[in-house]
């Protein structure tokens, strides 16, 4: 079962924030998120680790509830270079060291 | 200077024929993935390779063939293939497990079966 991610498209003006949110069904060590633009791959953007962490990239930050097994990612003041699809992925608990990405989240900022 | 490397960007092709994918990384990375990504956007994982040793083979069919020659290298052989394996093929590596390293996306392979 993929993680389930919300809103599934989105359309900001530029300066506006975003939420994203993540939510699993299984315990998790890990969540990754990830950014892909249209015909290209994906681009890392960060891991939260199991514990409860805040991590921080630029104007971009996520936070993982792992009790809730879901992560958020906030994007500040986005700038139209944010647009794209965003992935989180996840590692569970009991996994076999397996990413497995959520439905994804299309981002489109216009100015 | 690629990271990680994928040929061909492009292949069509006619249902019933073999075709393979070639992936390089020159990241020294002991890790190499090689994911599905359908007309939905979904990504799927479909092999891992840690140090030319297979450990994640998810249900995918056995026309599906992996190999890895060296940690460099995973490539994808496919045969017989089917309207349904029509997707984007990414290769990726990190240096160690998927639980708390970033991965390397390659380009990918656009794959059109006909």
């Amino acid at each position: 079962q993929q993680p389930v991610q919300s809103p599934q498209a989105v359309i900001l003006r530029e300066g506006e924030d975003a939420v994203i949110n993540c939510s699993s069904s299984k315990a998790l060590y890990s969540v990754h998120w990830y950014r892909q633009k249209h015909g290209e791959a994906p681009v890392f953007l960060m891991i939260l680790l199991k514990g409860g962490e805040q991590k921080g990239h630029d104007k971009i930050s996520a936070s993982f509830n792992e009790k809730k097994q879901q992560s958020s990612l906030y994007l500040t003041a986005s700038q139209l270079s944010y647009s794209g699809t965003y992935f989180c992925g996840t590692v569970s608990v009991f996994g076999n060291e397996k990413l497995t990405f959520g439905t994804g989240t299309r981002l489109t900022i216009i100015p | 200077d690629t990271a990680v490397s994928q040929t061909p960007k492009y292949l069509v092709t006619q249902m019933g024929n073999d075709k393979s994918i070639k992936c390089e990384q020159n990241l020294g990375h002991d890790t190499m993935y090689w994911y599905k990504q359908d007309s939905k956007k979904f990504l799927k994982i479909m092999f891992s390779y840690n140090n030319k040793e297979l450990i994640i083979n998810e249900t995918v069919p056995n026309r599906f063939s992996p190999k890895s020659p060296d940690k460099a290298h995973l490539n994808l052989h496919i045969n017989s293939l089917e309207l349904g394996d029509s997707a984007v093929y990414f290769c990726a590596s990190s240096p160690g497990g998927a639980g708390y390293n970033e991965q390397f996306f390659g380009p990918g392979t656009r794959l059109t079966v006909l």
